[in-house]
């Protein structure tokens, strides 16, 4: 079953920073939070993951609170083709991804 | 570095049939999973594959079984179909070694399957 709450869906404006909020309230300490996104009818593309600290690639950066039990997604400046929904899922190493019904974004142009 | 690929693309099948779906894994990685995801949800475990074995299955009835080959492919076989098996079959591949600990996975395009 997914461990993570995420808002069913968010808007952003085109050229602004999306932020999506998920919270892992029972994150375990050997779990990994790890960011997946999914456009329209294609499979689910890696964004970002991160155990304690924050992180940042190119696509975006990812938030970890001090006491682990949220975290938030950031694309720095969003546009329409970020449109998609946003999983965000814990994992321990070498096991299977448990998605739950993640947040759709909507970048508004 | 070639991704994971899967086909067919689209299929429909009759209740009651049984189908295969198959998955090449991107190139260098060892693990393949599968992933059942129907409309509006998000994707659903239904088993992984490491080394040639099953190594971990969701709540997936024995009817959806799998292989793995030598070559790190996959099939995933689904007996006597039923109209809730329609459905997006994602298959994800995965590079897993003692020494990675980070190890996520890529997901090909998957399969659409319809049962009627």
């Amino acid at each position: 079953d997914a461990k993570t709450t995420q808002p069913p869906s968010m808007d952003c404006a085109e050229g602004r920073a999306a932020n999506l909020p998920c919270n892992h309230s029972t994150i375990s300490g050997n779990e990994y939070v790890y960011w997946y996104r999914q456009i329209h009818s294609q499979g689910p593309q890696y964004i970002i993951h991160g155990l304690k600290n924050n992180e940042t690639n190119e696509m975006a950066s990812l938030i970890i609170t001090e006491d682990r039990k949220s975290s938030t997604l950031i694309l720095p400046h969003a546009t329409l083709r970020d449109t998609a929904v946003y999983y965000c899922i814990v994992r321990v190493i070498l096991s299977q991804f448990y998605f739950g019904t993640g947040t759709s974004l909507t970048v508004i142009p | 570095e070639t991704g994971v690929t899967q086909s067919p693309t689209h299929l429909i099948k009759t209740r009651g049939q049984q189908v295969t779906l198959r998955c090449s894994s991107q190139s260098g990685h060892n693990t393949v999973s599968w992933y059942q995801q129907a409309l509006g949800q998000g994707p659903q475990f239904i088993f992984q594959y490491y080394r040639e074995e099953e190594n971990g299955r969701g709540n997936f009835p024995p009817r959806f079984s799998g292989l793995q080959f030598p070559n790190y492919s996959s099939e995933l076989n689904v007996n006597a179909l039923e109209l809730d098996d329609s459905a997006l079959y994602l298959c994800a591949s995965s590079l897993v070694n003692t020494g990675d600990l980070r190890s996520g996975y890529t997901f090909g395009s998957g399969t659409r399957l319809t049962v009627v």
